[in-house]
């Protein structure tokens, strides 16, 4: 079955240490996103990345850092400097077909919670 | 800048119709999206309208759209226990990237 796997699903860390979120799809989608998710807050976009070697930063990008070094996979770092990094991450994907961007398409989910 | 609004919190009756709306701020959006998210999951999507439409129908869901307004709205039919969850609009802000701009999140609660 073709998706997108976030891993792992509840990561739990100490304060000052940097922390990878993994995302894996097998879609063939090129355009990879990050998504932070707080309560009332809806979702707010970290970093995206429209092609392999390439990525932009979103509107919270301070005290994250990404790579997308396959067109399958897009890490996302969260670093010491990220101020209130615990909250609920979310990996999305999405294709491009005669020029129109297809719907973005959503992992499950990693919950970080850093103490 | 973008925004899109929703109300929190929506409590309907099984059997009922439900509507969920939203609002907008950019004129420019090309296409309009309803995700459904159940406790701890990721978002599904439910459904899209392109913005030259005004009506979708797919199922029990039909979508409104007002463009003048900026107004979108999600009606369900024949609400289900199952339907239970948020319900996040978003605008894809477009050009060349497919970004997104979510609203908040309106929490769908169906009593049985």
């Amino acid at each position: 079955d073709g998706g997108i796997t976030q891993s792992p699903k509840y990561l739990f860390r100490k304060e000052g240490q940097n922390v990878t979120l993994s995302c894996e799809q097998n879609l063939n989608h090129d355009a990879m996103y990050w998504y932070r998710q707080d309560p009332g807050q809806g979702l707010r976009l970290i970093y995206y990345s429209q092609i392999v070697n390439d990525f932009q930063k979103g509107d919270i990008a301070e005290g994250y850092s990404v790579s997308r070094e396959k067109k399958e996979s897009f890490p996302l770092t969260v670093t010491s400097a990220q101020k209130n990094p615990t909250a609920f991450y979310l990996c999305a994907s999405s294709g491009t077909a005669s020029g129109y961007n297809s719907p973005l398409h959503f992992g499950n989910g990693t919950r970080l919670t850093v103490t | 800048g973008e925004d899109v609004e929703q109300s929190l919190f929506l409590s309907v009756r099984e059997g009922d119709s439900s509507v969920i709306n939203c609002t907008y701020t950019d004129s420019s959006s090309t296409y309009l999206y309803w995700y459904k998210q159940e406790p701890g999951a990721g978002l599904q999507l439910l459904t899209y309208i392109f913005s030259n439409m005004d009506m979708k129908q797919d199922q029990r869901l039909t979508v409104l759209l007002n463009k003048k307004d900026k107004h979108l709205s999600l009606r369900i039919a024949d609400t289900q226990t199952g339907d239970s969850a948020i319900y996040f609009c978003a605008e894809s802000i477009g050009g060349a990237t497919n970004k997104l701009i979510f609203g908040t999140g309106t929490l769908l609660a169906v009593q049985p």
